[in-house]
């Protein structure tokens, strides 16, 4: 089982849509998560990080957090198709000195 | 405002060659990492720098070296470069204990012939 498991996609939404992008982890005793954004031949771009059960708003996006479930999640409202790259999920691990990323899953947000 | 540069950004070697990747970053930070992109894989660490004067071995260091050269620059060396080595390699820095995320630099293309 990888540490942070990702869907690779494609996901692919209309414009005005709601992406719902999804992420599971093994680590039970990591305490940080982090969403970044990577267009295609860029480095990541941390856009969300939560730590605490429930959710987290910034503008359009949302993270949401089930430590009981290991799961995390990024919402993006209204997408649009600037939206379109991969979106990287990260845990920070226990010891809190390395992040673990997930492959990424690739968003393409249709005109 | 550079943030993290990484240098070069582009860098073909033959078998065999040595080269190092050098990575600064201006925002004081304590901890700077290096990581590996490879295709469907994601980012895997290489090696991190919890803070000047500490190295610690990530997931994959065989075939790297580092150095912490002092607070604002941590540089990737490889020995003797194999074709497994090609990848996008990205530098990054976080305050202590990466709890509010990375800055990551540029990145840079090597490949391995």
């Amino acid at each position: 089982q990888k540490e942070v498991e990702q869907n690779s996609g494609p996901l692919s939404v209309p414009e005005g849509a709601i992406a719902s992008l999804n992420c599971t982890y093994s680590d039970r005793g990591s305490q940080s998560f982090f969403w970044y954004r990577q267009y295609s031949g860029k480095s990541p771009e941390l856009i969300m990080f939560i730590y605490s059960n429930g959710d987290k708003e910034d503008g359009r996006f949302t993270a949401q957090l089930n430590k009981a479930s290991q799961y995390v999640s990024l919402l993006i409202r209204d997408s649009q198709p600037s939206d379109s790259a991969t979106y990287l999920c990260a845990v920070l691990n226990t010891g809190g000195f390395k992040t673990i990323f997930g492959a990424g899953t690739r968003l393409f947000v249709k005109a | 405002n550079a943030g993290v540069t990484q240098t070069p950004k582009f860098q073909v070697l033959k078998t065999g060659q040595s080269m190092t990747l050098q990575c600064a970053q201006d925002m004081n930070h304590n901890s700077m990492y290096w990581y590996r992109q490879d295709p469907g894989m994601g980012l895997r660490l290489i090696y991190y720098s919890a803070s000047e004067g500490t190295t610690d071995k990530g997931e994959v260091p065989n075939g790297y070296n580092v150095s912490r050269l002092n607070k604002r620059e941590f540089s990737l060396r490889l020995e003797s470069a194999a074709p497994s080595q090609t990848s996008v390699y990205f530098c990054a820095s976080s305050e202590a204990r990466s709890n509010y995320g990375y800055t990551f630099g540029s990145g840079t293309r090597l490949t391995v012939v």
